[in-house]
C-alpha cells in the first residue's frame, strides 16, 4: 500500500534555531514529491516540488532534499521565525494514468520566542 | 490562497440536512479537487474533476456528490448519508493533473450536530 509517513509528529523549537523534518514514503511508481506549509485554519501553500532527478531544492529559508533510492525526503528550515509555526505536509504523487496524490499526516511545528 | 475561493469559512448544519460547499477558481485551471482533513490525518481525496462535465470518485466519495458544469466552479454537496461529516474541507485546483502544483483554497470548516 502506498503510504507517506512524517516525523516527528510535532516539534517545538526556539526562534532563530534550525530544524529538519522527515518524510518517508513507499509510493511507487514515483512521480514527484512536494512540501506544503499549512497555517492553522488555512489551505496548504506549496514550498517546493521535486521530481525523480532532483535531490535538493531551496525556497528562501526552506531547503528540501530527496533521496529517491531510499525513498526519503527532508525539509530543513534555517533561522526559524515565529511565522514558521505551522503544519508541514509531505505529498507524494504516484504515477498512474493521472498522478495520484498521497498526503502525509504532517508535522506540527511551533516556534517560540 | 492562489485565486481559489471557498465559502463560507464556517458552516453549521443539523444532522440529516444536505449542505453544499462552494469552490470557485479564476486560475483557468482544468483540474479541481475536493479533500477532507481530519485531525492527525493526511488530506483524503473525495472527488476530482479533470475537465468540465466530468468527475471521478476519490478515496472517500461515499456520502458526497459534486458537479462540474463550469470550468471555474466545483461545488461539493455533503449529503445526509455521510456518517461523519464534521471536518475541514479543502478545494484545490491544478493546471493539468497533479504533475503540476496544486493550489488550495482557504477551506470550509463544517460542523454537523
Amino acid at each position: 500500500k502506498n503510504q507517506v509517513e512524517q516525523s516527528p509528529q510535532s516539534l517545538i523549537i526556539l526562534e532563530g534555531k534550525n530544524c529538519t523534518l522527515q518524510c518517508n514514503y513507499t509510493v511507487s511508481p514515483f512521480s514527484n514529491l512536494r512540501w506544503y506549509k499549512q497555517d492553522t485554519g488555512r489551505g496548504p501553500v506549496s514550498l517546493t516540488i521535486m521530481t525523480f532527478s532532483e535531490n535538493t531544492k531551496s525556497n528562501g529559508r526552506y531547503t528540501a532534499t530527496l533521496d529517491a533510492d531510499t525513498k526519503q525526503s527532508s525539509l530543513h528550515i534555517t533561522a526559524s521565525q515565529l511565522s514558521d509555526s505551522a503544519s508541514y505536509i509531505c505529498v507524494v504523487s504516484e504515477r498512474t494514468s493521472y498522478d495520484k496524490v498521497i498526503f502525509g499526516p504532517g508535522t506540527s511545528l511551533s516556534v517560540i520566542p | 490562497d492562489g485565486g481559489i475561493t471557498q465559502s463560507p469559512k464556517y458552516l453549521f448544519r443539523k444532522e440529516g440536512q444536505n449542505v453544499t460547499l462552494s469552490c470557485e477558481q479564476n486560475l483557468n485551471h482544468d483540474a479541481m479537487y475536493w479533500y477532507r482533513q481530519d485531525p492527525g490525518q493526511g488530506l483524503r481525496l473525495i472527488y476530482y474533476s479533470q475537465i468540465v462535465n466530468d468527475f471521478q470518485k476519490g478515496d472517500i466519495a461515499e456520502g458526497y456528490s459534486v458537479s462540474r458544469e463550469k470550468k471555474e466552479s466545483f461545488p461539493l454537496t455533503v449529503t445526509s448519508a455521510q456518517k461523519n461529516p464534521t471536518a475541514f474541507y479543502l478545494c484545490a485546483s491544478s493546471m493539468d493533473g497533479s504533475i503540476y502544483e496544486q493550489y488550495f483554497g482557504p477551506g470550509t470548516r463544517l460542523t454537523v450536530t
